[in-house]
């Protein structure tokens, strides 16, 4: 079973609709969780970190369900310019480890 | 611009050459980590460095592949008798501190093998 598991998608949308992808992760010790975004043939960069409360930056939110080791992001009002992988990631433990990388899910916003 | 620094930005290598990929983290950071990205595949953790020691290399490929980051100078990731199949994107990212924070990619370096 992989470390960090996601749809794959592709999920393609009309702009205004909302989406929303989920994430499991398999190691019960992780400590740190966040979303990560690709564009296509760039770096990752870090759309927003994670919290069991649950954390929402504008149209984006993130929840954590550590109980079902479980991660999601819901994206409301979608853009054009969402259209892109949106990664999840976890870090094991906070004593220096790496983050780990799911295979991420795709998203294409239409007009 | 103090982001995280990659170069080359793309290379080309012949089947049996040595490819040597360089990164420069983000000013104050102390601690790199390397990943490699495969043609429609996520991004797999490689490497984890800090000054002068290997933390984390449970990632690497068990031969033909070695990081460094040296006191002085960039890390490098190195590659010998490259194969087809290491031809990939090969990102490094830099921290400041191990625990609780995030990482910062550099923009990659692109590495095909003919």
């Amino acid at each position: 079973r992989k470390e960090v598991e996601q749809d794959p998608g592709p999920f393609n949308v009309p702009e205004g609709a909302t989406v929303a992808f989920n994430c499991t992760y398999s190691n019960s010790a992780s400590q740190s969780f966040f979303w990560y975004r690709q564009d296509c043939r760039k770096e990752p960069k870090l759309l927003m970190s994670v919290y069991s409360s649950g954390n929402e930056d504008g149209r984006f939110t993130a929840q954590l369900n550590r109980a079902s080791q479980y991660i999601s992001l819901l994206i409301r009002d979608s853009k054009l310019s969402d259209s892109a992988t949106y990664l999840c990631v976890v870090r094991r433990n906070q004593a220096g480890t790496a983050l780990i990388f799911g295979k991420g899910t795709t998203l294409s916003v239409s007009s | 611009n103090a982001g995280v620094m990659q170069n080359p930005r793309h290379l080309v290598r012949r089947r049996g050459q040595e490819a040597r990929l360089r990164c420069s983290p983000m000013k104050g950071h102390s601690h790199v980590y390397w990943y490699r990205q495969l043609p429609e595949e996520g991004l797999k953790f490689m490497v984890y460095l800090q000054k002068e020691n290997i933390i984390d290399e449970s990632g690497m490929p068990k031969e033909r592949f070695s990081a460094e980051f040296p006191k002085e100078g960039p890390s490098i990731l190195r590659i010998q008798q490259v194969v087809r199949g290491d031809s990939a994107a090969y990102f490094c990212a830099s921290s400041p501190q191990s625990s609780g924070n995030t990482i910062y990619f550099g923009e990659g370096s692109w590495l095909t093998v003919v």
